[in-house]
């Protein structure tokens, strides 16, 4: 079965450093992978996903994440963290069988950016 | 261009009622999940609708059923409350291929006492 582990419920860093999110997954295969951002009181917004055409995967805000098969990681990082960043961050798996639709997700970690 | 909208935004109801949450899903998507979010923890699935059919079902209860009609939008019933059903309940639209982007609605919040 596929699983998500996120290291680190909470993680706090200053403005202007190096923002470093863990995620490692569970799955038999290669899967489909994404980090979601969420703000407080809202939805969740999607910053980038992995679906095998390229093992470094540029999103939106200034993220990367980078796919490393025999570490099964998909750590989320940007180099420079900006105060707006503050948020909670989730990694997800999912397919790539046929039929598994569903996003299963880690538990999160809250970003916190110090001034 | 709309995204994926829920209604209603907020909800109270007590242990025992029966509730209704609603989704529109984005424009041109026509498989919709939907996901509960307790308090500090990461969604969870409980069901996924494509061609008015639930396709796929986490581990959820009967008392959680739902429904998609045809013009695609869907409802997620919830029967005879419990305390332990307050969350953020999450609505996701995507297109009928695994792997594909799902995109969330800003959520219910329900709230039951």
């Amino acid at each position: 079965a596929q699983s998500v582990t996120q290291l680190g419920s909470h993680v706090s860093v200053s403005e202007g450093a190096l923002v470093l999110l863990r995620c490692n997954y569970s799955s038999s295969v290669p899967p489909y992978l994404f980090w979601y951002v969420q703000y407080p009181n809202q939805g969740l917004q999607l910053l980038l996903k992995y679906t095998s055409a390229a093992t470094l995967v540029k999103g939106i805000n200034g993220f990367e994440a980078e796919f490393k098969k025999s570490e099964t990681s998909f750590h989320l990082t940007k180099p420079s963290a900006h105060m707006s960043d503050a948020a909670e961050y989730f990694c997800a798996v999912s397919g790539p069988t046929s039929g598994t639709y569903k996003y299963i997700f880690g538990t999160g970690t809250r970003l916190k950016v110090l001034a | 261009d709309a995204g994926v909208t829920q209604s209603p935004t907020h909800l109270i109801k007590t242990r025992g009622q029966q509730v209704t949450l609603r989704c529109s899903p984005k424009s041109g998507h026509d498989t919709v999940s939907w996901y509960q979010q307790a308090l500090g923890q990461g969604p969870q699935f409980i069901f996924q609708y494509y061609e008015e059919e639930e396709r796929q079902r986490g581990n959820f209860p009967d008392r959680f059923s739902g429904h998609q009609f045809p013009n695609y939008s869907s409802e997620l019933n919830v029967n005879a409350l419990l305390l332990g059903d307050s969350a953020l309940y999450l609505c996701a639209s995507t297109y009928d291929r695994v792997g594909e982007t799902q995109y969330f609605g800003p959520g219910t919040r329900l709230l039951v006492l």
